[in-house]
């Protein structure tokens, strides 16, 4: 099956700060996720970006499907962005399962 | 706007035992997802449902089950519960299943222990 590999796995950072989190991934796909997971568990979509680039306020993404990869940037980051990332994507076969393979995640600290 | 509710939000559960976990949404979804989450790790895919009375085995179904009836509701059994199935399941549904309107939307979990 299709492998998925965040990097790094944890990240500390001091408030306001910039950062990058990537995901490789090992096959086409047709379909990649962003999500954060805050310290109390609840799961946020932040991007739906099988290709091409997006931006939400201080977060953006950007996925080279070519080159199998997506980046996640978070600027000046805020205690609030401390949490869990992860990078979850479907294999392109032609067809469509809803099967998100997540990566295992990036773990982030932002210190005040 | 509730969105994904799941209940209940902890459970105890003695080996051998059953339950369900209920998950509903209010956002007129076609698709809806169960997945576990163990320590450290990412989700991994139970079982799927792309709209009433279809559902579909994910990554790990073994000693799960679900069922449609509804386009709102979207159960989760346990059968004969086993240590191995202590996890935080989250219940997460979809308008569609890639393009516009795939993003998944989580409920806020149910963390199961069984003992």
């Amino acid at each position: 099956g299709i492998q998925v590999e965040q990097s790094p796995p944890d990240l500390i950072l001091q408030e306001g700060a910039n950062s990058t989190l990537r995901c490789n991934f090992s096959d086409s796909v047709n379909n990649l996720q962003w999500f954060h997971q805050n310290p109390w568990g609840q799961l946020i979509n932040l991007f739906y970006i099988p290709s091409g680039t997006k931006q939400n306020g201080r977060l953006s993404a950007t996925t080279v499907a070519t080159e199998r990869y997506s980046l996640l940037y978070i600027s000046s980051s805020q205690t609030t962005d401390s949490g869990v990332y992860f990078c979850a994507v479907e294999r392109d076969y032609g067809g469509s399962q809803g099967n998100l393979i997540f990566g295992k995640g990036t773990k982030l600290s932002v210190k005040p | 706007n509730a969105g994904v509710t799941q209940t209940p939000k902890f459970r105890i559960l003695k080996i051998g035992q059953s339950m369900t976990l209920q998950c509903t949404q209010d956002m007129n979804h076609n698709y809806m997802y169960w997945y576990r989450q163990d320590p450290g790790m990412g989700l991994k895919l139970i079982y799927y449902s792309v709209g009433a009375g279809i559902t579909d085995k994910g990554e790990v179904p073994n000693g799960y089950n679900v069922s449609r009836s509804t386009t709102e509701d979207f159960p989760l059994r346990l059968e004969l519960a086993a240590p191995s199935q202590t996890s935080v399941y989250f219940c997460a549904s979809s308008y569609s299943m890639r393009g516009s309107g795939g993003e998944l939307f989580f409920g806020e979990g149910s963390r199961l222990t069984v003992l």
